[in-house]
């Protein structure tokens, strides 16, 4: 059975950092490509990051709004992807999911964690 | 970015036809593939793949459900609709990055 569980929300600060980890289980961690997607209060879904596996060098994508402050990375040893984020915002105020990659959609879901952006 | 557009809710009674609908602000066809997926949200769940490549059901998924279209238009049904439908239907499309969702449309009992 395909497990995601995500972990290390919580409240922080305007300016300050926060690092999300997605455990996984249950499938070929290592070959597979990884998102993370995030749903605002409001309920809209943002597509965040993606980090493709060792073949494809690890590369990275990432939406508009967060690059140069969020970081996507992956630990294969620990069947584990991560979520830096730098320089929060109020507007990074979500509940940010992991996912696995099928051809660009999204075929597992964590349960996710919810990041409050707040002074 | 591709700009996905939902109708925000429908209302249908139990045991008829339900169609949501997401119109995409460019074409996320190829010549091989619809590159359009739906998901269902229940409340306090995460989503759930219901259908990729716009009419592929997703594993699991009762065959009441279906998706169609092409091009820029594309359709969720659910036929008939059951209690355990209720919840949010959202499409997302992977024509591009970044990757894109719909706002959601959020299914109700009349």
């Amino acid at each position: 059975e395909v497990q995601l569980v995500e972990t290390g929300g919580g409240l922080v600060q305007p300016g300050k950092s926060l690092k999300l980890t997605c455990a996984t289980s249950g499938f070929t961690f290592s070959t597979a490509w990884m998102h993370w997607v995030r749903q605002s209060p409001e309920k809209r879904l943002e597509w965040i990051a993606r980090i493709k596996d060792k073949s494809n060098n690890y590369a990275t994508d990432y939406v508009e709004s967060v690059k140069g402050r969020f970081t996507i990375s992956r630990d294969d040893s620990k069947s584990s992807v991560y979520l830096q984020m730098n320089s929060l915002k109020e507007e990074d105020t979500a509940t940010y999911y992991c996912t696995t990659d099928n051809n660009y959609y999204f075929d597992y879901w964590g349960q996710g964690v919810m990041v409050t952006v707040s002074s | 970015d591709i700009v996905l557009t939902q109708s925000p809710a429908l209302a249908v009674s139990l045991g008829q036809r339900a169609t949501i609908s997401c119109r995409a602000s460019q074409s996320v066809s190829t010549s091989s593939y619809n590159l359009m997926h739906w998901y269902q949200q229940k409340p306090g769940e995460q989503p759930k793949l219901l259908i990729y490549d716009a009419s592929n059901l997703a594993s699991g998924i009762p065959v009441r459900f279906s998706g169609s279209g092409s091009g820029t238009d594309f359709t969720l049904t659910i036929n008939p609709v059951q209690a355990d439908d209720i919840a949010t239907y959202y499409c997302q499309q992977s024509r591009e990055l970044p990757l894109t969702f719909g706002s959601g449309t959020k299914l109700e009992i009349k």
